[in-house]
């Protein structure tokens, strides 16, 4: 079954302790990208990835890393996370088109952060 | 201005009708439009990609109107079922993405 999956889907940490969120794709795509979602401001993106090694910010990367070792992983970084960081969490991917034309995108079920 | 605006909503409208939602994009140079329907807190799962000439899927129809910046959904014949949180999707440089705030819609008996 294709799919994105996200881990944890539920974490209820504390400001300052390195968390990472994974995420995994079946899929063989190129893309990924992580949002965030937050009340009254929809989604926006993080980071988001072309292929292996290939990274860039999205609207919203301050206190977020990333990685892209390999093409089926896109692990969401928080080195030092403060409760500004507590959202839903989604990771998506998607092939990619050519001439900058983004495919649709599949996504995870979502991960709900909480810092305290 | 925001890359992509829609109107919140709500949209209460009652079983049978038909209902549009539009979503204006900055960027002049994107190429790539979609809408996605998003359940209470669950994932964004994709309706349909908006192509230059329209296209149709069953009961929703979306539209794309370069010269002014916007797409369009329609939805005719509403069931129970579409009640929701739609969300317009626009690139911008490269292939960044940009998300609406979302339209909500509740579909009365």
């Amino acid at each position: 079954e294709a799919q994105v999956t996200q881990n944890p889907r539920y974490l209820i940490t504390v400001t300052g302790k390195k968390l990472t969120v994974t995420c995994s794709q079946n899929m063989n795509h190129e893309y990924m990208s992580w949002y965030r979602q937050d009340p009254g401001l929809g989604l926006r993106q993080i980071y988001y990835s072309m292929n292996v090694e290939v990274t860039d910010k999205g609207d919203v990367p301050e206190g977020y890393k990333v990685s892209r070792k390999e093409k089926r992983n896109f692990p969401l970084i928080l080195e030092s996370p403060s409760p500004n960081q507590t959202s839903l969490y989604f990771c998506a991917s998607s092939s990619l088109g050519v001439g900058s034309i983004n495919q649709p995108q599949h996504f995870g079920d979502g991960t709900r952060l909480s810092i305290l | 201005r925001k890359e992509v605006e829609q109107d919140p909503g709500p949209f209460n409208v009652p079983e049978g009708a038909t209902v549009a939602f539009n979503c204006t994009y900055s960027n002049s140079a994107s190429q790539s439009f979609f809408w996605y329907r998003q359940d209470c807190r669950k994932e964004p799962k994709l309706l349909m990609s908006v192509y230059s000439s329209g296209n149709e899927d069953g009961r929703f129809t979306a539209q794309l109107n370069r010269a002014s910046q916007y797409i369009s959904l329609l939805i005719r014949d509403s069931k129970l079922s579409d009640s929701a949180t739609y969300l317009c999707v626009v690139n911008s440089a490269g292939y960044a993405l940009n998300f609406g705030k979302g339209t909500s819609l509740l579909v009365t008996p």
